[in-house]
């Protein structure tokens, strides 16, 4: 198993650009997750989704949008990136039942100038 | 709401030395517990986690944490720090859909 992969791993963007991150996880679980960390603080929620054609807002979800067509893939789209955005990205899934461990990527660094 | 509170933002301490680091939680019902390490540049590994039962949990490497229901606490121990463990440390507690709410982290340096 790959367990959960998110590409790319660096990007830089401009402002106003937009780009996708990718994530993928091939453990079968339904519950995906996107978080954000930034300098010196915890990794804050911004969408989740617990099945295919099912997401939800996180803490932080402005300036973003998901999709989940698949139980595989759950890809997190910047539409209009601004500096604000600048952080490290992280994609995290985990089983419907069980220990409730989240399994998380590698995480995807972008930078928005 | 739900949230977890690591009142310490930076450690340091010798290598050898033991080692405890804090967390503190706020949620009404018994919560799912967790403690990461995140080394530089790298991504999140889960040390150990509680759900319920035996208070005193062992993790991967030598770690330990202890939740007391009566100081809504769950801090990470270890008796032995060796240099390798520097690192970044989150406490984070398990809501509805397995959410996970994040402390700040700690971030421990090592000397030798």
């Amino acid at each position: 198993n790959a367990g959960v992969t998110q590409t790319p791993k660096f990007r830089i963007l401009k402002i106003g650009q937009s780009m996708t991150l990718q994530c993928a996880q091939d453990m079968n679980h339904n519950y995906m997750y996107w978080y954000r960390q930034d300098p010196g603080m915890g990794l804050k929620l911004i969408y989740y989704s617990v099945g295919a054609g099912i997401t939800d807002k996180g803490e932080v979800p402005n300036g973003y949008n998901v999709s989940r067509s698949t139980t595989e893939d759950f890809p997190l789209r910047l539409e209009l990136a601004a500096p604000s955005q600048t952080s490290v990205y992280f994609c995290a899934s985990t089983p419907t039942s069980g220990s409730n461990e989240q399994y998380f990527g590698p995480g995807t660094r972008l930078t928005v100038t | 709401a739900q949230s977890v509170t690591q009142p310490d933002i930076h450690i340091t301490v010798s290598e050898g030395a033991s080692l405890e680091l804090r967390c503190n939680y706020s949620y009404g019902a018994t919560p799912y517990l967790f403690w990461y390490v995140q080394s530089p540049g790298q991504g999140l590994q889960l040390l150990l986690k509680y759900f319920s039962g035996d208070t005193l949990v062992q993790g991967i490497k030598g770690f330990e944490a202890e939740f007391k229901r009566s100081q809504s606490s769950f801090n990470l121990r270890k008796p032995s720090v060796h240099w390798s463990d520097a690192a970044e440390y989150f406490c984070a507690s398990s809501g509805g859909y397995n959410k996970l709410i994040f402390g700040a982290g700690t971030r421990l340096a090592v000397h030798p």
